[in-house]
């Protein structure tokens, strides 16, 4: 167990539908993290939050948000669903600074039919 | 656009075989460069931060080293093992932003 937890680890949807992942960051850490790993592509960063606000903003879709509740816990809404948004998407943790590098979750594959 | 690449992307190797692959990054406001290992069903895990031009970081049988004036690090793996089969994922540190992956190589060691 690294100390962060995402749910839930699967989730089968249609295309239209919206999801709503979480994720609780590792004891202590401020920086919340998401990542998105398609077929055949690294990890692409979405969004991250820091101490309840956004960061820094990567190549995420206008149809997904994200938002960091007081109790550091994360949720990333991805709404209108489509086939192409099937996925593993990955939450990671870091004290402050990505310096430190990260504590990621055990990821939660998506799949749109 | 900060382009992490790493090579080869698959790599088979026989039990007992020394191997090696290698991450390239853009060298600019470079801060860190780290990599993790990623087993199959498993989330990412850190193996190493390296930050200094030169650095060289082991543990056990891993080592890595690092050159920031050109760009690129090189992961190795001595006396291969099959529980050494996983993705090895290297990520580039710029500036104030979050870790940019590569691809990550799929290495299999085959007993």
């Amino acid at each position: 167990d690294s100390g962060v937890t995402q749910t839930p680890k699967h989730l089968i949807t249609a295309t239209g539908q919206r999801v709503t992942l979480r994720c609780s960051p590792r004891s202590g850490d401020l920086s919340v993290y998401w990542y998105q790993q398609s077929l055949d592509q690294g990890l692409q960063f979405l969004i991250q939050y820091y101490n309840g606000e956004e960061r820094a903003k990567g190549n995420i879709l206008e149809r997904f948000s994200a938002q960091q509740f007081p109790d550091l816990h994360s949720e990333l809404n991805l709404s209108s669903l489509e086939l192409g948004d099937s996925a593993l998407y990955f939450c990671a943790s870091s004290p402050t600074h990505s310096l430190y590098g990260y504590t990621f979750g055990s990821g939660t594959r998506l799949t749109v039919v | 656009i900060l382009n992490v690449e790493q090579s080869p992307q698959s790599l088979h190797v026989q039990e007992g075989d020394s191997t090696n692959f290698t991450c390239s990054f853009p060298s600019s406001n470079f801060y860190a460069l780290h990599w993790y290992r990623w087993e199959t069903a498993k989330s990412p895990e850190a193996l190493f931060v390296m930050t200094l031009n030169g650095d060289e970081k082991k543990k056990g049988r891993i080592s890595a080293t690092l050159n920031t004036k050109e760009g690129y690090s090189y992961l190795y793996i001595k006396g291969s093992q099959p529980e050494d089969s996983a993705t090895y994922l290297c990520a580039s540190l710029s500036g104030n932003t979050p870790l940019v992956f590569g691809k990550g190589t799929r290495l299999s060691v085959i007993a």
